[in-house]
């Protein structure tokens, strides 16, 4: 079955540093993957996304890439901001059309002035 | 444009009662999900809905079922409630399509205590 497995967190950062959360998955066939973030108290929402290998998915600053050969998608930015505190999640789905999206548990990170 | 509204956001119960919630997704997105967020568990797959069908559902036992109405707007039930169904209840919703696979617009979530 598919699995998504991501670093242990918290991760606590101070302002500017460079964020690295790691993510490996397992699955059958080429998966679309993706991350999303939590903010305290909100639902989640997409970061961002790629649908096949060496794809580069981007937004405010936030990189990962679609790592086939090591199956990976870790997410980067090279400047964090106090506003970058939440949870961040990786996820892949398989399923075609059928949305049966499989999480990983979540990093969360913590960024201090 | 509206984002996707969950109601109740919060709730408490008691063991052996039953719990109903209630999503209403986005306009114009026939397809609503809805998963169990815990924190030892993690986010968890329930069950999807597509066009009033349910097309995916996720390993939880019968107690948990879920409908979606012609206008989209998606219930999801559990009854007989178990201390272990202490949760974050969150619905998704996206179009469904094979082109937005994993694009899903979450709610805020529906907080439920099993006392």
């Amino acid at each position: 079955g598919n699995s998504v497995t991501q670093m242990e967190g918290p991760v606590t950062l101070s302002e500017e540093a460079f964020l690295t959360i790691n993510c490996t998955y397992t699955a059958t066939g080429y998966p679309s993957l993706f991350w999303y973030v939590q903010y305290p108290g909100e639902g989640l929402q997409l970061l961002l996304k790629a649908t096949k290998a060496d794809d580069k998915g981007s937004n405010k600053g936030f990189e990962a890439t679609y790592r086939k050969e090591t199956t990976s998608f870790h997410l980067e930015k090279g400047s964090v901001q106090v506003s970058d505190s939440a949870v961040y999640f990786c996820a892949l789905s398989n399923s075609g059309g059928y949305q049966k999206v499989t999480f990983g548990t979540g990093t969360k990170l913590q960024v201090i002035p | 444009k509206a984002g996707v509204t969950q109601t109740p956001r919060y709730l408490i119960k008691t063991r052996g009662q039953q719990v109903t919630l209630s999503c209403s997704p986005i306009s114009g997105h026939r397809s609503v999900s809805w998963y169990q967020q815990t924190p030892g568990q993690g986010l968890q797959f329930l069950f999807e809905y597509f066009s009033e069908t349910q097309r995916n559902k996720g390993n939880f036992p019968g107690r948990f079922s879920g409908r979606q109405f012609s206008n989209s707007r998606s219930e999801m039930n559990v009854s007989t409630l178990e201390l272990g169904d202490s949760a974050l209840y969150l619905c998704a919703s996206s179009l469904g399509d094979r082109g937005s696979a994993g694009e899903l617009f979450f709610g805020e979530g529906s907080r439920l205590t099993v006392l």
